[in-house]
């Protein structure tokens, strides 16, 4: 089957605890995205990678961390330096210039 | 950078009425847009998009959208809405600002279609 898949759909955090969010893809694209999703705020960019080992800030990196060691896979971290984690949790592909392709997302809760 | 204002967060409707969800975007040079629909918990799913040539572009489940760039507008129309249309709306255009392509989202807006 193919496409993005995220792992896991809801997950659950502990105050002080980090979290990793699985983004796994193979479209084949280049490109991987990270964003997050609160109520009323539409999309806003986490991170971002064109090219494998090589990735860039977007514009709510604080509190987060990503690697990008295989072209399929983009991992986000979710450390303990992010204050209000809990939100919905997007990752994308693209070729390039054209549509980005999204998975199904992973939702955060800090309990 | 590229921005972009969805100037309704929420629009009301009546099944079977036409429907305009409007948009806007920052920067008048040469732009990729795209509208996204969201149903509930789930990821995005591309309705249309602009890359060029013709202004009026149409796309899935009937949908249509007019590039106007003299307004810098992507506005997304539908002549009949059905109540399986309710779910939010995302504008985004492409930004490559510093040499990374990425999309630029707006705020969103809740198409919400009643009997």
């Amino acid at each position: 089957d193919g496409g993005i898949t995220q792992s896991p759909k809801y997950l659950f955090r502990k105050e002080g605890q980090n979290v990793t969010l699985s983004c796994e893809q193979n479209l084949n694209h280049d490109a991987m995205y990270w964003y997050r999703q609160d109520p009323g705020q539409g999309l806003r960019l986490i991170y971002y990678s064109q090219i494998v080992n090589d990735f860039q800030k977007g514009d709510i990196a604080e509190g987060y961390s990503v690697s990008r060691e295989k072209k399929e896979s983009f991992p986000l971290t979710v450390t303990s330096a992010q204050k209000n984690p809990t939100a919905f949790y997007l990752c994308a592909t693209s070729t390039g210039r054209t549509e980005a392709f999204f998975g199904q997302g992973t939702r955060l809760t800090v309990v | 950078a590229q921005s972009v204002t969805q100037l309704d967060s929420q629009v009301p409707v009546f099944e079977e009425a036409p429907v305009e969800l409007r948009c806007n975007y920052s920067s008048s040079v040469s732009v990729y847009l795209f509208w996204y629909v969201q149903y509930p918990n789930q990821g995005l799913q591309l309705l249309l998009k602009y890359l060029s040539g013709s202004t009026l572009v149409k796309g899935i489940n009937g949908f249509e959208a007019e590039f106007n760039k003299s307004q810098t507008s992507f506005h997304l129309r539908k002549p009949s809405v059905h109540i399986s249309d309710t779910a939010e709306y995302f504008c985004a255009v492409n930004d490559e600002a510093g040499g990374y392509n990425k999309l630029i989202f707006g705020a969103g807006t809740r198409l919400a279609v009643h009997p």
